[in-house]
């Protein structure tokens, strides 16, 4: 049980243009998913944090114009690089949760911004 | 503030062997959970082991076991028997149970490899 998908799970793409990551609790409904990004040889970075139906809360220091985050429905968050530039090049993770259990992990997605 | 330490960034072990991988935190909380992650190559986040503070007795999940020592705040993980497909970054976690905050905190990770 608690199984989170993401997809894709690597994209290459040009720099300007827009990559919509989603994020999907497949057999259990996540009242909380969160969004992280992992440069290489370092720990998770929580980019931002995110309530069914209601905008997500941002990190200090992450631009929300630049990644938008959408969480629609109980199963579904994603997250948009807007204009991706070289420096949007990451490992992104989101993860799930509903209230007093762990957070599920998704595979993650490796984004690589030409 | 409340922080995760993983003092260690590297160890290694020799398959079969016992390892214990150590962490150490910082918080007022008086209730809280602990978290082992564990991250192979393949980069999925895998949760390992979970001790809740109110609990005295250290979790244990087949070759993985927690020395809990809430006073010291101190929660290492030991793996028992290692095995090649042990090999993979750990992450010390912890997240308060009250005060509404969902956030996971991470320590930096320490990268254990497993020697055939």
């Amino acid at each position: 049980g608690a199984v989170v998908s993401q997809h894709p799970s690597w994209v290459i793409c040009k720099s300007g243009t827009s990559v919509k990551i989603e994020c999907r609790s497949l057999d259990f409904q996540a009242t909380t998913m969160f969004w992280y990004r992992q440069f290489p040889k370092q720990s998770l970075m929580l980019m931002a944090t995110s309530n069914e139906g209601s905008k997500a809360t941002y990190e200090q220091g992450v631009e929300k114009d630049k990644f938008l985050i959408n969480h629609a429905s109980l199963t579904l968050s994603t997250l948009t690089v807007t204009s991706a530039h070289p420096e949007d090049s990451s490992f992104y993770i989101c993860s799930a949760r509903t209230p007093h259990q762990p957070q599920h992990f998704g595979d993650g997605t490796r984004l690589s911004i030409l | 503030a409340q922080t995760v330490t993983q003092s260690q960034p590297e160890m290694s072990v020799q398959e079969a062997e016992t390892v214990t991988l150590s962490c150490t935190y910082d918080t007022s909380e008086s209730n809280y959970y602990l978290f082992w992650y564990k991250q192979p190559p393949s980069r999925q986040m895998i949760l390992v082991i979970r001790q809740e503070a109110y609990k005295q007795q250290n979790a244990t999940e087949n070759r993985f076991s927690v020395n809990f020592q809430k006073a010291a705040k101190s929660f290492s993980l030991k793996i028992s028997d290692s095995q090649l497909g042990d090999t993979a970054m750990y992450f010390c976690a912890f997240i308060p149970t009250q005060g509404g905050s969902e956030k996971l905190v991470f320590g930096k990770g320490m990268k254990l490899t497993v020697n055939p």
